[in-house]
C-alpha cells in the first residue's frame, strides 16, 4: 500500500516561513491535498490538487509537489496558524492521509 | 450554503454496532462522493470508505468486512454502520463530500465536512 510521510512537529517563529514536507513515493505524480485541524475542529482544505487554494484560504498558504516529496508552505506564520495539518492523496481507489504534522509558532 | 449535520449513539459496549447517519443541507447531493473518516483520540485521519448518489460503495480494505454504508436520497442522507466495535473503534467519526470526474479521473479533496461525532467504545 502507498504511504505518505509527515514529521511530527514543525515550529516556526512568529512571521517567518513554515515549511511541512509530505512524502511519499513519485508523489509528483499524484493530486495532494492538505488539510488544517485546530484542537475540537474538523479538518479544513487549504490546499487542494498541488498549488490551488480554496476560497477564504490566505495567500501566505501554497503548496508544492516535485519528485518525492510534497510541501505546504506558510509564509509570515501567523499564531493562529498553529495546528495540525495533514497531507492526503488518492491511490487505487483509496484514500492515504499522512500522519500529520503538528506546526507550533513559537 | 452546503452542510453536513451528523448523529448517533456516542457511547457502545464492545461487539455492538455503530450507526451514524449524515445528512445534506442547502446543496446538491448528486454528482458527490459522500465519506466516512474517523480519527481515534490524540491520532490522525483514518478513511473509513464512500458513497455516491447512485449507491456505488468502496470500502477500506481492513475495515471492508465490518463495514456498511446506505444512501438515501429522498432525505439527502447516508448512513454508516460499523459492526462487531471495540475498543479501537473509539474514535471521533466524521462525513466529508468529495468531487471526483470520472472522464478525468480527478479525485477532489474533501471540501465539506460534518462537525463530528464522539463515539466511545467502552464495557
Amino acid at each position: 500500500s502507498y504511504d505518505l510521510t509527515q514529521p511530527l512537529s514543525v515550529s516556526v517563529a512568529l512571521g517567518q516561513t513554515a515549511r511541512v514536507p509530505c512524502g511519499g513515493l513519485n508523489i509528483e505524480t499524484k493530486n495532494v491535498h492538505w488539510y488544517q485541524q485546530k484542537p475540537g475542529q474538523a479538518p479544513v482544505v487549504v490546499m487542494f490538487r498541488d498549488t490551488n487554494r480554496p476560497s477564504g484560504i490566505p495567500e501566505r498558504f501554497s503548496g508544492s509537489n516535485s519528485g518525492n516529496t510534497a510541501t505546504l508552505t506558510i509564509s509570515r506564520a501567523q499564531a493562529g496558524d498553529e495546528a495540525a495539518y495533514y497531507c492526503q492523496v488518492w491511490d487505487s481507489n483509496t484514500v492515504i492521509f499522512g500522519g500529520g504534522t503538528k506546526l507550533t509558532v513559537l | 450554503q452546503v452542510q453536513l449535520q451528523q448523529w448517533g449513539a456516542g457511547l457502545l459496549k464492545p461487539s455492538e454496532t455503530l450507526s451514524l447517519t449524515c445528512a445534506v443541507y442547502g446543496g446538491s447531493f448528486s454528482g458527490y462522493y459522500w465519506t466516512w473518516i474517523r480519527q481515534p483520540p490524540g491520532k490522525g485521519l483514518e478513511w473509513i470508505g464512500e458513497i455516491n448518489d447512485r449507491g456505488r460503495i468502496n470500502h477500506s480494505p481492513s475495515l471492508k468486512s465490518r463495514v456498511t454504508m446506505s444512501i438515501d436520497t429522498s432525505r439527502n442522507q447516508i448512513s454508516l454502520k460499523l459492526s462487531s466495535v471495540t475498543a479501537a473503534d473509539t474514535a471521533v467519526y466524521y462525513c466529508a463530500r468529495y468531487y471526483h470526474d470520472v472522464l478525468t479521473a480527478y479525485y477532489g479533496s474533501f471540501d465539506i465536512w460534518g462537525q463530528g461525532t464522539m463515539v466511545t467504545v467502552s464495557s
